[in-house]
């Protein structure tokens, strides 16, 4: 079941750069869609999400755009801090129900 | 900041035998749930409670899985007879409305040997 995927398993950037994390997804009931961060041996925390509605959320250094034509969603990290370094997860749901479907997550390295 | 709690933190057992895995959410959430992620795996959707009952399974949540809100605070997840294959990464999550983020904690390894 591949609803949501993040293509890159792996993304390496400088500090103070812009990361770029992508993710598509395929059900087009999806209405919401959420950003988790992940560290090793711990649970995924919330960072940020957008509603189908918009195509843009804002806060602080993160932004999630959203093109519900194209079926992606991104995550922008400007600028990046090597405590960013860590797992990324795209995740969707519905309005139907609201089981979370989760993308394969993105390391992020980002680089001092 | 309120934060879901999970416990034990790991857990090693054999299989067959029952395991419960604890969580008490944050106080004022009514929606509970239970993921898990297989090493390696993505984190996949178990089970969703509220209101004292089931409100959605996935197919991975066969008979041998249970949930209970056995009082006002903790959420537990039963395997009744473990298999080699549940062991993974079991994480609670809780909500205060559907429309809203869902918190996760910290996860329980539960090892099957």
């Amino acid at each position: 079941d591949q609803q949501v995927k993040q293509n890159s398993p792996s993304l390496s950037v400088q500090e103070g750069r812009i990361s770029i994390l992508n993710c598509d997804y395929t059900n087009s009931m999806f209405d919401y869609f959420l950003w988790y961060k992940k560290y090793p041996a711990e649970g995924p925390t919330f960072l940020i999400s957008i509603s189908s509605i918009k195509d843009k959320n804002e806060d602080g250094r993160f932004t999630v755009f959203l093109n519900k034509s194209a079926k992606h969603l991104s995550l922008h990290i400007v600028p990046s801090q090597p405590g960013d370094s860590a797992v990324y997860f795209c995740a969707a749901t519905n309005n139907a129900g609201n089981m979370l479907t989760f993308g394969g997550g993105t390391r992020l390295m980002v680089k001092p | 900041e309120p934060e879901v709690t999970q416990t034990p933190s790991h857990q090693v057992t054999q299989m067959g035998q029952e395991v419960i895995l604890r969580c008490v959410p944050i106080s004022n959430h009514l929606y509970f749930y239970w993921y898990r992620q297989i090493l390696g795996q993505k984190v996949e959707f178990l089970v969703s409670f509220y209101n004292n009952e089931i409100s959605e399974k996935s197919e991975i949540f066969d008979d041998q899985f249970s949930v209970e809100r056995p009082d006002g605070s903790n959420f537990t997840l039963k395997i009744r007879s473990t298999k080699l294959e549940d062991s993974a990464m079991y994480f609670c999550a809780s909500t205060s409305s559907r429309q809203e983020t869902q918190y996760f904690g910290p996860g329980t390894r539960l090892l099957v040997l």
